[in-house]
């Protein structure tokens, strides 16, 4: 056990839905990450924040918006997504290592 | 050129044979080197960090050769329990990407 929880754990949406993916920790952190893992591809760092504050965003559509209201919750808000868009999305959270949340398998039809 | 990269395997062994993998990096300001473990559809797993010195944890070797930017992690002995992707990642602790992948490397340990 990481520490680190995803909710939901599945999620099926169609392309005109609204949703959000949440990751909760209450580790304590220096960073926290919202990464994409698609199949036969690696993973893809899509946003970071450091103290609540996104730092990096890594040409991430405008489909995808994440939120940082304080230092145990992450969320990304999803609308209008792509079937394309389909992926494992995870969540990491930085103390001196990274460590992964067991992430949300996303399927947009 | 990538900036993480990583032979994708799969890398086929018997039980009990030593394998080592190798990751290399492309930019010189990384600082610091991990490798995961990743079972099929399940989140990655700390394995190890890397360090300058190099560093061992029981069947697992890691090393870091900053000149040749590359990370290695050795398995000795290993097991069925060890067949799963293993992936490099690399971390800057300044400037954009601060996290990057390698796609992974496939380990298949047959009885």
């Amino acid at each position: 056990e990481t520490g680190v929880t995803q909710t939901p754990r599945h999620l099926v949406m169609g392309m005109t839905n609204k949703k959000s993916l949440k990751c909760e920790q209450h580790l304590g952190h220096n960073a926290m990450y919202w990464t994409k893992q698609s199949a036969k591809k690696p993973l893809e760092l899509m946003f970071v924040y450091n103290f609540k504050e996104q730092t990096e965003n890594n040409s991430v559509p405008s489909r995808f918006s994440p939120e940082c209201p304080n230092s145990s919750h992450l969320f990304l808000h999803l609308h209008t997504l792509q079937p394309e868009d389909s992926a494992l999305y995870l969540c990491a959270l930085r103390l001196r290592e990274q460590y992964f949340g067991p992430g949300t398998r996303l399927t947009v039809t | 050129r990538k900036e993480v990269e990583q032979d994708p395997g799969p890398f086929n062994v018997p039980e009990g044979a030593t394998v080592a993998f190798n990751c290399t990096y492309s930019n010189s300001a990384s600082q610091s080197f991990f490798w995961y473990r990743q079972d099929c559809r399940k989140e990655p797993k700390l394995l190890m960090s890397v360090y300058s010195s190099g560093n061992e944890d029981g069947r697992f070797t890691a090393q870091l050769n900053r000149a040749s930017q590359y990370i290695s992690l050795l398995i000795r002995d290993s097991k069925l329990s060890d067949s799963a992707t293993y992936l490099c990642v690399v971390r800057r602790d300044t400037g954009r990407r601060a996290l990057t992948f390698g796609s992974g490397t496939r380990l298949q340990v047959q009885p």
